[in-house]
């Protein structure tokens, strides 16, 4: 079974340019996750899909971020304008089942100069 | 926002000695995941825990759940170097029947020294 795939692995861009982040889930996955990791610490959720609905963007700075999940399978997370502050590593995760066990990508480690 | 704590922050040992990490919180779980991190990977689901009481091995790690569903600990037996990582505890502090508030901790990062 393949897992969660992102790309890019990298990206380095300087501070105002727009950035995009693509994950596709892990098939039959309904439910999709993007996360915000900086160094040494644990995941921060920035938005839950369920199927093509998003049910939690409490988190997400809507003013620069955005995303979107089409037909509810590969989801694009978008920065514009990045900030210096942007640079971490987003990961992307999907689950399916009662407890909402996570499978992640690799994540896409960017860096805002 | 729900506070999950883990501890500790930075742990480092020698090949072949145990340790223990720990998660914490005010509030109780209805479920609670342990996660393994190497860099430039993504977190690896260990284990999930949903019962007060409950125990669980896998091969060398054992994990715990606290009675009262707001503690959790991890154990490692004879630790080697390939158990080096980041060790997440997930918390979900939802009442069941379809809520879902999964709060991440900040992790114990491990290494151990051959």
């Amino acid at each position: 079974e393949a897992g969660v795939v992102q790309s890019p692995r990298y990206k380095i861009i300087e501070k105002k340019q727009p950035v995009a982040f693509w994950c596709n889930p892990i098939s039959g996955h309904n439910t999709l996750y993007w996360y915000l990791q900086n160094l040494g610490q644990g995941p921060e959720l920035l938005i839950r899909y369920e199927n093509e609905e998003a049910v939690d963007d409490s988190q997400l700075p809507k003013d620069r971020f955005s995303a979107e999940r089409l037909k509810g399978v590969d989801s694009t997370l978008k920065i514009q304008p990045a900030e210096l502050g942007d640079s971490a590593v987003y990961l992307c995760a999907s689950s399916f089942g009662r407890f909402n066990e996570q499978y992640f990508g690799p994540g896409t480690r960017l860096t805002v100069t | 926002t729900q506070l999950l704590e883990q501890s500790p922050q930075f742990l480092s040992i020698q090949e072949g000695e145990n340790l223990t990490v720990y998660c914490n919180s005010s509030s109780v779980f209805s479920s609670l995941q342990w996660y393994r991190q190497e860099p430039g990977e993504g977190p690896v689901l260990l284990v999930t825990v949903v019962t007060g009481g409950e125990v669980k091995k896998l091969k060398r790690l054992t994990f715990q759940f606290g009675d009262a569903r707001k503690d959790s600990s991890l154990h490692i037996t004879a630790a080697q170097p390939g158990d080096t990582g980041l060790y997440l505890c997930a918390g979900d502090f939802g009442s069941g029947a379809g809520s879902y508030q999964l709060t991440f901790g900040k992790g114990t990062k491990l290494s151990v020294i051959p």
